[in-house]
């Protein structure tokens, strides 16, 4: 069982709010990323880090941007929630062989 | 274009039958290739990896194939239960990238029924 959180797992908000989804590990792990999947679809990553001050954008455009002040932590941030930003978010960080571990995700709906 | 395709889309299948999902990629140069469970509604968890030189890959009831040469892989699940219900993902790892860029298909619903 990976030790990788995510919270929330669900988040119902209105347009226009500003939200945090919040990713910890405490495994230690340098690389930390994000993806985003919608139903039935393949994850697109949309933010990774190789660590404390380390972050880059992804494969998929994203408005959400992340930080990373500690290793344990991968905070993932929307200024402004519209319902285009409705989907699930996962969380991973990977070990010093490349395999990933994934959170729980975050369902966000945007109304 | 880095790619993985997954077949079928969904499958049905009853309680204790065995069924095989299938993967092909065009992702080169090829690092690695993980099958990957993930349940309704959680992050996917892995079932197996598999390395160029490797061709089969057991974990308990569920046996992954690698054929590197026609880019294809296979999930084989023996005797299956009911939790076995979930969406089946192939992720393809490339080693061209310092990050080691993972590529998923779409997955394969499967769900057996009692």
């Amino acid at each position: 069982e990976a030790d990788i959180y995510q919270t929330p797992r669900y988040l119902v908000i209105g347009t226009g709010k500003k939200i945090t989804l919040e990713c910890s590990q405490t495994m230690g792990h340098d690389k930390m990323y994000w993806y985003q999947q919608d139903p039935g679809m393949e994850l697109h990553l949309i933010h990774y880090s190789y660590g404390v001050n380390s972050t880059e954008k992804g494969d998929l455009s994203s408005e959400s941007t992340v930080s990373r002040i500690r290793t344990e932590h991968f905070p993932l941030t929307l200024e402004s929630a519209r319902p285009s930003h409705t989907s699930q978010y996962l969380c991973a960080s990977s070990d010093v062989r490349g395999k990933q571990f994934f959170g729980p995700g975050t369902r966000l709906t945007v109304l | 274009k880095n790619q993985v395709e997954q077949s079928p889309q969904s499958l049905i299948i009853l309680e204790g039958k065995n069924c095989t999902l299938q993967c092909n990629y065009t992702v080169s140069p090829f690092s690695n290739l993980r099958w990957y469970k993930q349940d309704t509604g959680r992050g996917p968890v892995s079932l197996t990896i598999m390395t160029f030189s490797e061709n089969t890959k057991s974990n308990g009831r569920y046996t992954a194939t690698l054929d590197a040469d026609t880019k294809q892989s296979s999930l084989h699940i023996t005797a299956s239960q009911l939790s076995d219900s979930a969406s089946y993902i192939c992720v393809v790892t490339d080693r061209g990238s310092t990050l080691g860029r993972l590529y998923f298909g779409r997955g394969t619903q499967l769900t057996v029924w009692p």
